[in-house]
């Protein structure tokens, strides 16, 4: 089945210690996005790629970047977390930007 | 900006009880209108999309209804069943961009 997958689906890491989450997909779309869910919150948009076209959020922190290398993976790097940055990292796709997204499992980061 | 709304927070109902879920936009402009499932602890699921020219969609027991003149989308849910527990979100794309708003969601407790 077409899919978005997440790994790992638990991430613990140390404060300040970088940390990467993956997101791939196998639905062949042009649009990769990566958001952040706190705790009985909205989801909030960090940035997406339309096709290698990055586009950051305003209020997105420095401290997270992105890749994608190519059309089925994309990566979330958080430099130096902090532990207001625990939260459930959300990987979503969709085939152009004004269609359906199609979201992954999620991975829930924990800082120590 | 398009800011998104979901009152209220929780619903606890009977099962069997028909019932609708209530997403209201402040973008009358607005390109599409998904509804979304997410069970405790994971990402989210896909129900319903709307674009700005549907008046509704169905699948199953769901029926979502989008009004643009009035700003609210409806979800209602028929012949709730216990399954049925999970939090909603609505999420509405504004422009071209479609960069989805989601609204902080509605708990639903379909009690047995």
């Amino acid at each position: 089945d077409a899919m978005v997958i997440q790994n790992p689906r638990y991430q613990v890491t140390q404060f300040g210690k970088p940390v990467t989450l993956s997101c791939s997909q196998t639905l062949n779309h042009n649009v990769m996005y990566w958001y952040q869910q706190k705790s009985s919150q909205a989801p909030k948009l960090l940035f997406h790629y339309y096709d290698k076209d990055f586009n950051n959020e305003a209020d997105t922190p420095d401290n997270f970047q992105s890749r994608r290398p190519n059309t089925s993976f994309c990566f979330l790097d958080i430099r130096s977390p902090g532990l207001g940055d625990a939260a459930m990292y959300l990987c979503a796709t969709s085939r152009e930007q004004t269609y359906e997204q199609y979201f992954g499992p999620g991975t829930r980061l924990t800082v120590t | 900006k398009q800011e998104v709304t979901q009152i209220p927070a929780a619903l606890s109902v009977p099962e069997g009880e028909n019932l609708v879920l209530n997403c209201s936009f402040t973008d009358s402009a607005i390109y599409n209108l998904q509804w979304f499932r997410q069970d405790p602890g994971k990402g989210l699921t896909s129900l319903l999309l709307i674009q700005s020219s549907q008046r509704e969609q169905t699948s199953g027991r769901l029926n979502a209804s989008l009004d643009k003149s009035s700003g609210r989308s409806t979800l209602y849910i028929a012949a709730s069943q216990p399954g049925d527990s999970a939090t909603y979100l609505c999420a509405g794309a504004s422009g071209a961009n479609s960069k989805l708003t989601f609204g902080k969601g509605i708990t639903l407790s379909v009690r047995p």
